[in-house]
């Protein structure tokens, strides 16, 4: 089974430049989520998908961060404009609500640095 | 307010024993989580506790205690490859949102 897959790995930009993150979760995987690590942090949930509807965005910043999942499948996030404190890996994670945990199954993630 | 403690580092000796404890205050719980992390990859789970007391995986064993917000992973015959961070985390709620809320992680350093 193929895993979360996610382009690119790396990136690095100057503040104020636009960056745009794809995601594409494990097949008949419902929800997929977008997290921020940044070093030294566990994982903070930016967005969560159900579908291609949104289920919490409570802690996107959303006057620059922006995401979308329009069929359903694989989703961007776009980050306009950056901000040095941006910088942190992009994890993209999905999960399906078959059996008991549904634990997140974690794409590689995409390294961003803001300059 | 949600709060998830863990100790930010540890190190253990190649074939011991080590526990990393979790203690953790949400608004709500459905579960707890912990993923194993190598430095620059992604998490992968671990193990998962929504009920008290203790579940085994091979190596891996991890302990829930709801009344006391508490939970420890534990790893036997430690192998230089468990070098990682371990993350506790905790799903707030149930139904649609599955949400995770972390914690800043262990990183553990397994010396020969």
């Amino acid at each position: 089974e193929a895993g979360v897959a996610q382009s690119p790995r790396y990136k690095i930009i100057e503040k104020r430049q636009s960056v745009a993150f794809w995601c594409n979760p494990i097949s008949g995987h419902a929800t997929l989520y977008w997290y921020q690590q940044i070093l030294g942090q566990g994982p903070k949930l930016l967005i969560q998908f159900q579908n291609n509807g949104v289920v919490d965005d409570s802690q996107l910043p959303k006057d620059r961060f922006s995401a979308e999942r329009l069929k359903g499948v694989d989703s961007t996030l776009k980050i306009q404009p950056a901000k040095l404190e941006d910088s942190a890996v992009y994890l993209c994670a999905s999960s399906t609500r078959e059996g008991v945990s549904h634990e997140q199954y974690f794409g590689p993630g995409t390294r961003l640095t803001v300059t | 307010g949600q709060n998830i403690d863990q100790p930010t580092e540890m190190t253990a000796t190649e074939g011991a024993i080590v526990q990393i404890n979790c203690t953790y205050q949400t608004s709500g719980f459905n579960g707890l989580f912990w993923y194993q992390q190598h430095a620059g990859e992604a998490p992968t789970f671990l193990s998962y506790n929504v009920l008290d007391g203790l579940e085994e995986k091979g190596r891996f064993s991890s302990f829930l205690s709801r009344s006391k917000g508490y939970s420890y992973l534990l790893l036997k015959e430690l192998q230089m490859k468990d070098s990682a961070s371990y993350l506790c985390a905790v799903r707030d709620t149930g139904g649609a949102t599955n949400k995770l809320i972390f914690g800043t992680g262990t990183l553990l350093a397994v010396q020969p």
